[in-house]
């Protein structure tokens, strides 16, 4: 069955550390996104690609980084800069449609100390 | 800039109908969603406007207005289960194909 697939579940880091996060989709869709929740809010969005090879800056993307090499991959580094990286991390992919819903990853947790 | 309001939090009964309003002002407008989301899980798609007018799929319904830049998603016939996180998101025009969310209404439905 066709999804999208965020690894890991749970990520522990210490503080000053890289950390990338994956995300995969096998739907064939060409824009994915992440987002970044915290408790009591809703979705902020970092990063978005729209197709391979590119991407953009979302509202909240100072201390992130991405690559778009391949349509099926848009894995995100949290990067040493991100002054509050602990939060729950969420990837999505849409293509064009009826309406470019999303179809959401099941989300990875990180929690620096 | 881009807003969008909802309230935080909101309490109801099993049985009862609830109404949740989102307010938004964005750059450009391209459709208007509505997603629930559980503690500790992804969201979950509920619907879509992008005209003017009631959406209506079973227990959900979800009604915009572009001009007054407001929607509402109602529930009715609530159950314990739609106890949950509602977030209103809208797709305008300075973030391509990306979504903006709104932070949410919290739906506590007692018995």
């Amino acid at each position: 069955d066709g999804g999208i697939t965020q690894s890991p579940k749970y990520l522990f880091r210490k503080e000053g550390q890289n950390v990338t996060l994956s995300c995969e989709q096998n739907l064939n869709h060409d824009a994915m996104y992440w987002y970044r929740q915290d408790p009591g809010q809703g979705l902020r969005l970092i990063y978005y690609s729209q197709i391979v090879n590119d991407f953009q800056k979302g509202d909240i993307a100072e201390g992130y980084s991405v690559s778009r090499e391949k349509k099926e991959s848009f894995p995100l580094t949290v990067t040493s800069a991100q002054k509050n990286p602990t939060a729950f991390y969420l990837c999505a992919s849409s293509n064009p449609g009826t309406n470019y819903g999303y179809t959401f990853g099941s989300g990875t947790r990180l929690t620096v100390v | 800039g881009q807003n969008i309001d909802q309230p935080t939090e909101m309490t109801a009964t099993e049985g009862a109908i609830v109404q949740i309003n989102c307010t938004y002002q964005t750059s450009g407008f391209n459709g208007l969603f509505w997603y629930q989301q559980h503690a500790g899980e992804a969201p979950t798609f509920l619907s879509y406007n992008v005209l003017d007018g009631l959406e209506e799929k079973g227990r959900f319904s979800s009604f915009l207005s572009r001009s007054k830049g407001y929607s509402y998603l109602l529930l009715k016939e609530l159950q314990m289960k739609d106890s949950a996180s509602y977030l209103c998101a809208v797709r305008g025009a300075s973030a391509g194909t990306a979504l903006i969310f709104g932070k949410g209404t919290t739906l506590s439905v007692s018995s």
